[in-house]
């Protein structure tokens, strides 16, 4: 079975910086894209970044270029996503999703995590 | 980037109708068009991929069609746990960009 935990979320003042984690298990981890997709407090889906499989090419919303850099630790299973000069407007929760191929291109995802909660505010 | 929008955002329903959301695309996706359910508190659950292709253990219900920037997604005969917010995704082009739901309740 198809398992994605994500974990790192918290309280941030504008700013700062959070890394979160998303270790999958289930699968063979580096034969798969991964993605962070987020979503704040009722509103909808919003596609934050992928990462290919063999992590050497990644795509990120511009919202969030410059600030996010997703990468990945095949031996580990994991996905992490480094956020930095965070604003109230990242406010959301973030969802580690697995893509169907480890293409980053036309990736729809197939799994996904619980999601984990991250609040910027002073 | 592409702009997906659906429609319409809100639906009233009653147990067994027959129900249909459409998603727009601002330019040709092709087909690389998928459907996803999400539950209040829950994470999205892909539906459809492909804009046709019924994902593993979804109910044959559910169905997709359409190509280039019009799709459509069709519950065939509502059943309780469908009650849901359904969003489009294309994944032709990064960022895979999301409609913005549409939200099926219980008339």
């Amino acid at each position: 079975e198809v398992q994605l935990l994500e974990s790192g979320g918290g309280l941030v003042q504008p700013g700062g910086s959070l890394r979160l984690s998303c270790v999958g298990s289930g699968f063979t981890f580096s034969s798969y894209a991964m993605s962070w997709v987020r979503q704040a407090p009722g509103k909808g889906l919003v596609w934050v970044s992928i990462i290919g499989g063999s992590r050497n090419i990644t795509y990120s919303a511009d919202s969030v270029k410059g600030r996010f850099t997703i990468s990945r630790d095949n031996s580990k299973n994991t996905l992490y996503l480094q956020m930095d000069s965070l604003r109230a407007e990242d406010t959301a929760v973030y969802y580690c999703a697995r893509g169907h191929s480890g293409s980053p291109r036309f990736n729809f995802l197939d799994n996904w995590g619980q999601g984990t909660l991250v609040t910027v505010s002073s | 980037d592409i702009q997906m929008t659906q429609s319409p955002s809100s639906l009233s329903a009653s147990i067994g109708d027959r129900v249909t959301i459409t998603c727009r695309a601002s330019s040709s996706v092709d087909t690389y068009l998928n459907w996803y359910q999400q539950k209040p508190g829950k994470a999205p659950k892909l539906l459809i991929y492909a804009a046709s292709t019924l994902q593993s253990g979804v109910p044959s219900r559910f169905s997709g069609s359409g190509s280039g920037a019009d799709f459509t997604l069709t519950i065939s005969s509502l059943q309780p746990e469908d009650f849901a917010t359904y969003y489009c995704q294309q994944s032709f082009s990064s960022p895979g960009t999301f409609g913005q739901g549409t939200r099926l309740e219980i008339k």
